[in-house]
């Protein structure tokens, strides 16, 4: 079935840091991909998203490619920031209707 | 331009009591989508309403049901709660019925307690 395996966190970063967190998906087709952030005691916010290959969506200094080839989706940003500390999840969807996610990597980001 | 709105925040319940968790959708938005978030975990749907019918469900059992409004709020209930429905219970609204790209909005969440 469509699936979203993230990497395994906590991943913990010194502020300015360069940060990766990998993403793969397995479907039957080309879903939609996301990117939501979920700071502590909150929900899910959007982060960025792209909804074909070679796709890149940028958001507050986060970037994620569209991979078509290797099924990826992974998250970058150059610098980190303490404010940047949450839980990270990816996401797919093909019609808008179900989101599958994945079960998330928590980062902290350390003075 | 309102947010995704859920309450009660909190709930403490116990074995086989039924629970009714609400939400209003944000602005403009016709389409409510329920997830059960377990400790540690993804979201997980539960189902999707639009325009009053239920548009999709997941892997849940009968015992969750839902209903959207005409004015698009929604409800979550279910019945007979177990131990393992103790989870964070979230809201979505979105736009539409669905496509490429239709993004959800998330609600700040119900952290429900089965005791």
């Amino acid at each position: 079935g469509d699936s979203v395996t993230q990497m395994e966190g906590p991943v913990t970063l010194s502020e300015e840091a360069c940060l990766t967190i990998n993403c793969t998906y397995t479907a039957t087709g080309y879903p939609s991909l996301f990117w939501y952030v979920q700071y502590p005691g909150e929900g899910l916010q959007l982060l960025l998203k792209a909804t074909k290959a070679d796709d890149k969506g940028s958001n507050k200094g986060f970037e994620a490619t569209y991979r078509k080839e290797t099924t990826s989706f992974h998250l970058e940003k150059g610098s980190v920031q303490v404010s940047d500390s949450a839980v990270y999840f990816c996401a797919l969807t093909f019609t808008g209707n179900q989101f599958y996610f994945g079960t998330g990597t928590s980062l902290t980001v350390i003075p | 331009e309102t947010g995704v709105t859920q309450s009660p925040t909190h709930l403490i319940k116990t074995r086989g009591q039924q629970v009714t968790l609400r939400c209003s959708s944000q602005s403009g938005h016709n389409t409510v989508s329920w997830y059960q978030q377990a400790l540690g975990q993804g979201p997980q749907f539960i189902f999707q309403y639009y325009r009053e019918e239920e548009n999709g469900r997941g892997n849940f059992p009968p015992r969750f049901s839902g209903l959207q409004f005409p004015n698009y709020s929604s409800e979550l209930n279910v019945n007979a709660l177990e131990l393992d429905d103790s989870a964070l219970y979230l809201c979505a609204s979105s736009l539409g019925a669905g496509g490429p790209g239709e993004t959800q909005y998330f609600g700040p969440g119900t952290r429900l307690l089965v005791l």
